[in-house]
């Protein structure tokens, strides 16, 4: 397997602009993650998706925020309007079986917006 | 509630000496425990954890922890530095059977010297 896949790599947006951030799960993982890392407040869940729907979305900052699974091998986290302070890297992460089992990341989203 | 504290935000060894890397965490619930290390760029990965089993756990790399539940810590350690360690290490605590409650250390960036 390839691992979490996640697109784009990089992103450089201007204010106000809407974002998505796009996700490839592990096949046959049934938890899906998303996380936000900055150097003010490290790591944070922001949400996290059991067999497509969404389980606890406590952690996304504010209703401009949004995150989708629309099946089980794609999810979205889409910023709509952007703002300066939303600039992060954004992981994914999947995790199957048991809630105990690990979650393995893809390699982030670098989101810059100017 | 759970909390997790990385004692050292730096940490600096030479290159074949021990390296400890300090975790305490505080939970209501019996607590899962990770170690994740990021490299530069990278996404984060799995190094060990502990869900209840054995206190001492074994991990990749060398690397190993130590569940002491009596100093609610999870140290991190490895024998002999290699430059390839050098990384940003992440302690993170759940509740067993509570991923939504995942919380993440700040990290500790890990320098080795030649």
């Amino acid at each position: 397997d390839a691992g979490v896949i996640q697109s784009p790599r990089h992103e450089v947006t201007e204010m106000g602009q809407e974002v998505t951030l796009r996700c490839k799960p592990i096949s046959g993982h049934d938890y899906l993650f998303w996380y936000r890392q900055t150097m003010m407040r490290g790591l944070e869940l922001l949400i996290y998706f059991n067999n497509n729907v969404p389980i606890d979305d406590s952690g996304m900052p504010e209703d401009r925020f949004s995150a989708k699974m629309p099946n089980a091998s794609f999810s979205t986290l889409k910023i709509q309007p952007s703002e300066p302070r939303d600039s992060a890297v954004y992981f994914c992460a999947s995790s199957g079986g048991s809630m105990n089992t690990e979650a393995f990341f893809g390699q982030g989203t670098r989101l810059t917006v100017v | 509630a759970q909390s997790v504290t990385q004692l050292d935000s730096h940490v600096s060894v030479s290159e074949g000496t021990p390296v400890l890397l300090r975790c305490n965490y505080s939970s209501s619930y019996s607590p899962s425990l990770f170690w994740y290390v990021q490299h530069p760029n990278k996404g984060l990965q799995l190094l060990l954890k502990y869900t209840s089993a054995a206190t001492l756990v074994k991990g990749i790399n060398g690397f190993e922890a130590e569940f002491k539940k009596s100093e609610t810590s999870f140290h991190l350690t490895k024998p002999s530095a290699h430059m390839s360690d050098a990384a940003e290490y992440f302690c993170v605590v759940t509740p067993v059977g509570g991923y939504q409650k995942v919380t993440f250390g700040i990290g500790t960036k890990l320098q080795v010297i030649p």
